[in-house]
C-alpha cells in the first residue's frame, strides 16, 4: 500500500522568512507524481506544486520549491519569503495513476 | 472557479436519512475522484470513476455508493446517515497536469 507521512502537524514562520515542510512516502512504484496542495481557511484545495518522479530536477513555482529525493522517498516543500496568505493546511500527495493518496497535513501559520 | 462543480455547497440532514452529492468534472476530463475530509483531518479516498466505470475503491462504507453517468457527471449517494458522516466531501478530476478539486459539499448530520 502507498502511504504518505507528514511528520510536522503544525509549524509557524515569521512573515518574509523561509520554512520547509517535510513529506515522506512509501511505494514500490517507479513511475508516479508528487504534489503539494494548500487548503486555506476557505477549505478549497489549491495545487501548489507538482513533481514527476522521473525528473531529477526539482520543481519550482515562484516562492515555492521542492527537494525531491527519490531514493530516500522524500519530498519536502520550501516556501520562501513567507506571506500571511500562505497560512493554510498543506497536504503532500502521491499519485501513481490508480489512486491519489494524501498525507495527514501540516498546519502552517505565518506570523506578522 | 476550478472548473469542477459540486452541488450543493451545504447540506444539513438528520440521522438515518439519504443524500446525493453531485459533481461535474472539468470539460474534457473523464475521471472523477471522491474524497471525504472530516473535521481537521486529511482527505480519505472514497472512489474513482473513469468514463463511467469504477476504477478504484478506497475506504468507502457500504452505506455509500457512487456512479458516473454518460455525461460524465457523478453522484455520491450516502444512506442511513450517522453523525460521524458529517464531513466535507470533495470531488476532483484529473488531467495530465494533476488533480483539480471542486469546492466541496459540507454535509452536516444532526
Amino acid at each position: 500500500a502507498q502511504t504518505v507521512t507528514q511528520s510536522q502537524p503544525e509549524m509557524s514562520v515569521q512573515e518574509a522568512e523561509t520554512v520547509t515542510l517535510s513529506c515522506t512516502y512509501d511505494t514500490s512504484e517507479s513511475n508516479y507524481y508528487l504534489f503539494w496542495y494548500k487548503q486555506p481557511p476557505s477549505r478549497q484545495m489549491i495545487l501548489v506544486i507538482r513533481q514527476e518522479a522521473y525528473k531529477q530536477q526539482n520543481a519550482t513555482e515562484n516562492r515555492f520549491s521542492v527537494n525531491f529525493q527519490k531514493a530516500a522517498k522524500s519530498f519536502s516543500l520550501k516556501i520562501s519569503d513567507s506571506q500571511l496568505g500562505d497560512t493554510a493546511m498543506y497536504f503532500c500527495a502521491f499519485d501513481y495513476g490508480q489512486n491519489f493518496v494524501f498525507g495527514p497535513g501540516t498546519r502552517l501559520s505565518v506570523l506578522p | 472557479d476550478s472548473g469542477v462543480t459540486q452541488t450543493p455547497k451545504h447540506l444539513i440532514t438528520a440521522t438515518g436519512q439519504r443524500v446525493t452529492l453531485r459533481c461535474s468534472p472539468r470539460s474534457g476530463d473523464l475521471s472523477v475522484y471522491w474524497y471525504q475530509q472530516s473535521l481537521d483531518q486529511g482527505l480519505q479516498f472514497l472512489i474513482h470513476y473513469y468514463n463511467g466505470e469504477e476504477r478504484a475503491k478506497g475506504n468507502i462504507l457500504e452505506r455509500f455508493s457512487a456512479q458516473q453517468f454518460p455525461d460524465l457527471h457523478s453522484e455520491l449517494n450516502l444512506s442511513s446517515l450517522e453523525l460521524g458522516d458529517s464531513a466535507l466531501y470533495f470531488c476532483a478530476s484529473r488531467d495530465r497536469a494533476g488533480y483539480t478539486f471542486g469546492s466541496g459539499t459540507r454535509l452536516t448530520v444532526v
